[in-house]
């Protein structure tokens, strides 16, 4: 069964620092990943997606996340981190061609100190 | 635009209770999904569907039925109610075509007393 791990569980960063979130899957076969971000007491938006092409993909709000085959990973990075990224993130996977079942990550709660 | 509808925003229940949570969605996205998300394990899949009349089986189904009589509607039934099912809930939708991503409700937040 596929499953999806993120290392970090809380994350504390101050403004202007760099973050980057890990994110590991299991599933040999061709997949889909995705970062989703839950503001407090909001619904989940997607930030970014990766389908195929370019292991690099480039997000809403500044956000980046890369596609590491070899790695089963796709984490997250973001330069300089700003109060309002202030969230929790959730990585997801799906295979291929099946983007209603994603299986999601136990998501990495930033909090960004003014 | 609407989008994912849910239906109720909070709900408390007693033990042994029955409910619905409802879910629309005007997208006419032939995929949906429902999940529950908990402090710590994010968001695990209950039940998803990808039509009309056809549904399956997530992460953690038990406790829940879903039917899918129609494309725009996909309800999640408690039949009775535990308190290890208070949770905040999450239907998506997703057109299934290659590069959609799911759109997501606002959530029901469900208590079980």
């Amino acid at each position: 069964a596929q499953s999806v791990s993120q290392h970090n569980h809380h994350v504390i960063l101050s403004e202007a620092a760099s973050l980057e979130l890990g994110c590991n899957y299991s599933y040999g076969g061709t997949v889909n990943l995705f970062w989703y971000v839950q503001y407090p007491g909001q619904h989940l938006q997607l930030l970014l997606k990766y389908f195929s092409g370019d292991p690099l993909v480039k997000g809403i709000k500044g956000f980046e996340a890369e596609f590491i085959k070899s790695k089963f990973s796709f984490n997250l990075r973001k330069p300089s981190v700003q109060w309002s990224d202030t969230a929790e993130y959730f990585c997801a996977v799906t295979r291929s061609g099946n983007t209603g079942k994603l299986i999601f990550g136990q998501g990495t709660t930033l909090q960004v100190k003014p | 635009n609407a989008g994912v509808t849910q239906t109720p925003k909070f709900q408390v229940l007693k033990t042994g209770q029955s409910m619905t949570l409802q879910c629309a969605q005007d997208m006419n996205h032939e995929y949906m999904s429902w999940y529950r998300q908990d402090p710590g394990m994010g968001l695990r899949l209950i039940h998803y569907s990808v039509g009309a009349g056809i549904t399956d089986q997530g992460e953690v189904p038990n406790g829940y039925n879903v039917s899918r009589s129609t494309t725009e509607d996909f309800p999640l039934r408690l039949l009775s109610a535990a308190p290890s099912q208070t949770s905040v809930y999450f239907c998506a939708s997703s057109s299934g075509s290659y590069n959609s991503p799911l759109h997501f409700g606002n959530g029901t937040r469900l208590t079980v007393t």
